[in-house]
């Protein structure tokens, strides 16, 4: 069965760095993509970026451009998301999710079928 | 501001139906692209409910449907259960990015 893992819950300091890891099972790591999700406390969903298994592309969105780096390691099927320059508004659950919908560099409405338990990331001084 | 509008909140009697409505534009939903459906369960992780417009994962009851026409799409709910009680999410393709509508809670009365 499909599971993704994911690393436990981190306390930070503004400005200070963080790493969240996703280890992939039960399926071939490389044939799909993992998008990252992230929730405020009482707030809605917001994508983050994706990143090819396959091959190491990413994607990320806009307004985390320059702060955050997403990167897998294929030999252990884990993705890693790593969010720079933290601010008291980044504390969230961070999700991994398996990210269906792309393939040989074109991606076809993606969605997310698999999710991992969330990892609580919370920014304070 | 998400870029998918939803109702911030629904309710609905046991039984009874309900839907959930996404309205997009003519870069997301409207340029052709799919929409899908998410349940936040309190405390849990979302869980795709309905992915390409219309079509139910395996073990997700067919209580749940989705359509699409034009601009928006519909998640609708029939015989309502307590256990529905939950966030719904609706989610699209935009200019290379995935998007979220900004939720719905689902009470049930």
């Amino acid at each position: 069965q499909v599971q993704l893992v994911q690393s436990g819950a981190e306390v930070k300091k503004p400005g200070a760095s963080v790493k969240v890891s996703c280890k992939a099972s039960g399926y071939t790591f490389t044939s799909y993509g993992i998008s990252w999700v992230r929730q405020a406390p009482g707030q809605g969903l917001e994508w983050m970026g994706w990143i090819s298994a396959y091959n190491g592309n990413t994607n990320y969105a806009q307004k985390l451009q320059g702060r955050v780096t997403m990167t897998t390691d294929t030999s252990t099927s884990t993705a890693y998301m790593e969010l720079r320059s933290l601010r008291s508004d980044d504390t969230a659950v961070y999700y991994c999710a398996r990210d269906v919908g792309c393939s040989g560099g074109s991606c076809y409405s993606p969605y997310f079928d698999y999710w991992g338990q969330g990892t609580l990331v919370t920014v304070s001084s | 501001q998400s870029v998918l509008t939803q109702p911030p909140s629904v309710s609905g009697a046991p039984g009874q139906r309900v839907t959930i409505s996404c309205t997009g534009s003519s870069s997301n939903i409207g340029a052709g692209y799919d929409v899908h459906w998410y349940q936040q369960l309190p405390g849990t992780a979302p869980k795709l409910l309905i992915y390409g417009n219309s079509n139910r994962p395996s073990g997700v009851p067919d209580r749940f449907s989705g359509s699409k026409s034009g601009t928006s799409a519909s998640l609708a709910i029939t015989g309502l259960q307590a256990e529905d009680e939950a966030d719904y999410y609706c989610q699209s393709y935009d200019s290379s990015l995935r998007v979220f509508g900004g939720g719905t809670k689902l009470t049930v009365l």
